[in-house]
């Protein structure tokens, strides 16, 4: 079993729809959740991180994270088309490493 | 600024042969981190490097190793390479070793291995 698991998609909206994005994962040592966004051909570029349980949110943005359930989202509100991409949940137990975990990355297309 | 910076963009090589990648940071961080990305999947951690010393090392093997240079780029070595080292090799800087994720990718080593 991956210690995170992703569903792949492709996730096809029309352009104004919510997305929502999702992980699970098995390791309860985990501390830090972050999403990342990746182009195609491109890096993965941080879109949000968070501590322990709880929601931030960042423009039309948002994430939470359910401790309790090993459960973690990314919501996208008035999804608009350049946020087509690839959307990587990760997560690190701390301790001031770089050690990400991610997951395998949901397609996302967002049709105008 | 410029960003991360990795070379090359692509290579191929043949079973057996071996690879060295160059990454240099942005200006100002001392920390590098490596990972793979097999398409398809997401990227798992190979190593990462601060202040010129190993402080992580992914489940790799010994065939793969790292240094940092004084000046804070970074290289990754391949050795025996095999058919399913194909991937996406990406370095990341962060101004120190980070549990937050606020690493700066570069956009990767494209390595095919025939």
């Amino acid at each position: 079993q991956k210690e995170v698991e992703q569903d792949p998609g492709p996730l096809s909206v029309p352009e104004g729809a919510i997305v929502s994005l999702n992980c699970t994962y098995s390791n309860s040592a985990f501390q830090y959740f972050m999403w990342y966004r990746q182009y195609s051909r491109k890096g993965p570029e941080l879109l949000m991180y968070t501590y322990s349980s709880g929601n931030k949110e960042d423009g039309r943005f948002t994430a939470q994270v359910d401790k309790s359930s090993k459960y973690i989202s990314l919501f996208i509100r008035d999804s608009q088309p350049s946020d087509s991409a690839t959307y990587l949940c990760a997560m690190n137990r701390g301790g001031a490493t770089n050690k990400l975990i991610f997951g395998t990355g949901t397609l996302l297309a967002v049709q105008p | 600024d410029a960003g991360v910076t990795q070379s090359p963009t692509h290579l191929i090589k043949t079973r057996g042969q071996h690879v060295t990648l160059r990454c240099s940071p942005i200006s100002g961080h001392k920390s590098v981190s490596w990972y793979q990305q097999v398409l398809g999947q997401g990227p798992q951690f190979i190593f990462q490097y601060y202040e010129k010393e190993e402080r992580g090392r992914g489940n790799f093997p010994d065939r793969f190793s790292a240094r940092q240079f004084p000046n804070y780029s970074s290289e990754l070595n391949v050795n025996a390479l095999l058919l399913g080292d194909s991937a996406l090799y990406l370095c990341a800087s962060s101004f120190l070793p980070s549990d937050t994720g606020e690493l700066f990718f570069g956009e990767g080593s494209r390595l095919t291995v025939l």
